[in-house]
């Protein structure tokens, strides 16, 4: 089956650490995001990209860093820079690269600060 | 500035006691509404996606409304197993890709 896939599911991270967050895709699509969700707020953009090799920052970028090498594949490093990480982190890609078709979200990981 | 409203914020209804969602919206040249459903600790699930005032969609006991100021999710007969918390979000013309989120509603359904 076709689908997003987040890893690890839970991750650990203590201060000053950097810790990178999977994301890989086997639906084709062409855009991938890194969507960040606190309880009691909306999820939050951090990254996008809508083609290999190219990313733009989101709403809420400064602390984190993506890269896009693949297609199928958009990892999200967290950095020690980033002061409050403490989240759930959600991907997302879209077939199109205007993102109008909708979202198919992966599973999320839960990153907790140690 | 684009922004999207849910309310209320959390819901408690008895097994098939039927009740409504609000999801207001701000957004400049409105490209789609979208509802997801989210369980804890699991990434949203795709509900509908509206596009233009008047449109309407069904799916099991939910029915999604739109006007050109807010959507409405219909939830008609609930069971416990639509227990889940409901995401609205809206994309404008000028937000390439980029999603904008309400808060979220929690929905609990007793038995």
């Amino acid at each position: 089956d076709g689908g997003i896939t987040q890893s690890p599911k839970y991750l650990f991270r203590k201060e000053g650490q950097n810790v990178t967050l999977s994301c890989e895709q086997n639906l084709n699509h062409d855009a991938m995001y890194w969507y960040r969700q606190d309880p009691g707020q909306g999820l939050r953009l951090i990254y996008y990209s809508q083609i290999v090799n190219d990313f733009q920052k989101g709403d809420i970028a400064e602390g984190y860093s993506v890269s896009r090498e693949k297609k199928e594949s958009f990892p999200l490093t967290v950095t020690s820079a980033q002061k409050n990480p403490t989240a759930f982190y959600l991907c997302a890609s879209t077939l199109g690269r205007q993102g109008w078709d909708g979202y198919t979200f992966g599973s999320g990981t839960r990153l907790t600060v140690v | 500035e684009d922004q999207v409203t849910q309310s209320p914020e959390a819901l408690r209804l008895q097994e098939g006691e039927s009740s409504s969602l609000n999801c207001s919206y701000t957004v400049s040249g409105l490209r789609g509404l979208f509802w997801y459903r989210q369980d804890p600790g699991k990434g949203p699930e795709f509900l509908f996606t509206l596009y233009s005032a008047g449109e309407e969609k069904e799916k099991e006991r939910l029915k999604a409304t739109l006007t050109k100021k807010e959507s409405f999710l219909h939830i008609t007969a609930p069971k416990p197993e639509d227990s889940a918390t409901y995401l609205c979000a809206v994309q404008g013309s000028s937000n390439t890709g980029k999603l904008i989120f309400g808060q979220g509603t929690t929905l609990q359904v007793k038995p």
